[in-house]
């Protein structure tokens, strides 16, 4: 079975400064997504960021970016020049790309990130 | 607005009572999941459709948890005799099934449950 660890509970950043956040997960499959998405004190799950994993470029969206590191399974988030609107919970998720599938999310414990002004 | 949307928002219910809550996807989705969040943690998953074919019960949390999309449209969700640790917040998701973003649900903004 797949599992996605996040194994930093929060973390705070400066305004305007950069932060990294950590995943890692377990598969023995060899085609999958990633995901981050990000969830503010509203509550509403936002997408921020997808990968998919035969692909060796790592994703991009304005501030936010990947390190994705398929042999390390590892899934980093950048965020860069952090605002104070970025503060929310970020969720790291899998899916399998097996047709068979259920298609489900697995998802991380969660981060909190905290920014400063 | 043409996201997914989500009714109640806020439930709140006495233990023993039975609630049904409603989801419509995005119009054009025909996949929707249901998830369970409890305070603190990622959501865990439920169940799924493909149009109106309930493609994956078994994630289901006991037999008192049931979902239908009659006409592939929108979904109930609902929970008999509810017991105080049913308290969480129910996600409603929705995505494509085909196509460059199949893989991505959207989410709604979910029922928070309170069972007392």
């Amino acid at each position: 079975a797949q599992t996605v660890t996040q194994s930093q509970p929060e973390m705070s950043v400066q305004e305007a400064e950069t932060v990294t956040l950590s995943c890692t997960y377990d598969t023995s499959e060899s085609d999958y997504y990633l995901f981050w998405y990000k969830q503010p004190p509203s509550r509403q799950m936002i997408l921020v960021i997808r990968q998919e994993a035969y692909k060796q470029q790592n994703a991009t969206e304005n501030r936010f970016s990947v390190n994705f590191q398929k042999a390390a399974k590892s899934f980093s988030l950048k965020i860069s020049d952090s605002q104070l609107g970025d503060a929310a919970m970020y969720f790291c998720a899998y899916r399998s790309a097996l047709i068979n599938s259920n298609y489900q999310l697995i998802w991380g414990a969660g981060t909190k990130l905290i920014i400063k002004p | 607005d043409t996201g997914v949307s989500q009714d109640p928002r806020h439930k709140i219910t006495k233990r023993g009572q039975n609630v049904t809550f409603r989801c419509d996807p995005i119009s054009e989705h025909n996949r929707l999941y249901w998830y369970r969040q409890t305070l603190g943690q990622g959501p865990e998953f439920l169940t799924y459709f493909q149009n109106e074919a309930q493609l994956e019960k078994s994630r289901l949390l006991s037999d008192r948890f049931s979902a239908e999309r009659p006409k592939g449209s929108f979904s109930t969700l609902e929970i008999q005799r509810t017991e105080q640790g049913d308290s969480a917040m129910y996600l409603c998701a929705s995505s494509f099934t085909a196509g460059p973003y199949q893989e991505t649900q959207y989410f709604g903004p979910g029922t928070r449950l309170l069972v007392l």
